[in-house]
């Protein structure tokens, strides 16, 4: 069964702050997804990974497959980005994401 | 625009009673899935379907049932058999041709009391 693991599960950080969430994730796990999550419920997609790194205005993921390890990094952190960042793993196919518990991340003014 | 739309927001109903929250997506997606999302807890995996007139079981399915007549639509029904029916419910969808890829509808909360 496949697994992923994020940390932390919580993080209060300072407007400004350069912020990173951790993603490890199983053997049968071929690209990993990272997800964002506000208040109101509704799920955006941020990346799609299977190697390298991609970079969008202030968020960088990257990925290392030997490892089976993942990082979300925000730049200069800001209050919008307080959400729940959540990564997700699939494994090929069209069978579903397997999801971590999520971070709950708040950036304080 | 194209995308998912869930309804309603949020649902509420007495123990006992059956319940149908409703997935269309105008994407042309073949594939459309069901997670369920617990304080706490990461999404997990109701139902399936890849293609119309066929699903699967995902992780948590006991006390669900789907139905996939249409591409545009997979309605989840939560039956009384399931004993904690109380959570956040997700739908979303991919294409056949980039099945790594998941798009999600706003979700419904519903809660049984």
């Amino acid at each position: 069964k496949n697994e992923v693991e994020q940390s932390p599960q919580n993080l209060t950080a300072q407007e400004g702050e350069f912020i990173t969430i951790n993603c490890s994730y199983s053997v049968g796990i071929s690209a990993l997804h990272w997800l964002q999550q506000h208040p109101g419920g509704g799920i955006v997609s941020l990346f799609m990974l299977s190697s390298g790194k991609k970079k969008h205005g202030r968020l960088i993921a990257t990925i290392n497959i030997q490892e089976k390890h993942s990082s979300l990094h925000i730049t200069a952190s800001h209050p919008r980005d307080s959400a729940v960042y959540i990564c997700a793993g699939s494994g090929g196919g069209a069978d579903g994401l397997t999801f971590g518990k999520g971070t709950h991340l708040i950036i304080q003014p | 625009d194209g995308g998912i739309t869930q309804s309603p927001k949020y649902l509420f109903r007495k123990e006992g009673q059956n319940v149908t929250l409703s997935c269309e997506q105008n994407l042309n997606h073949d594939a459309m899935y069901w997670y369920r999302q617990d304080p706490g807890q990461g999404l997990r995996l109701i139902y399936y379907s890849q293609i119309v007139n066929d699903f699967q079981k995902g992780d948590i399915a006991e006390g669900y049932s789907v139905s996939r007549e249409k591409k545009e639509s997979f309605p989840l029904t939560v039956t009384s058999a399931q004993k904690n029916p109380t959570a956040f419910y997700l739908c979303a969808s991919s294409s056949s041709l980039d099945a790594y890829e998941q798009y999600f509808g706003p979700g419904t909360r519903l809660t049984v009391t």
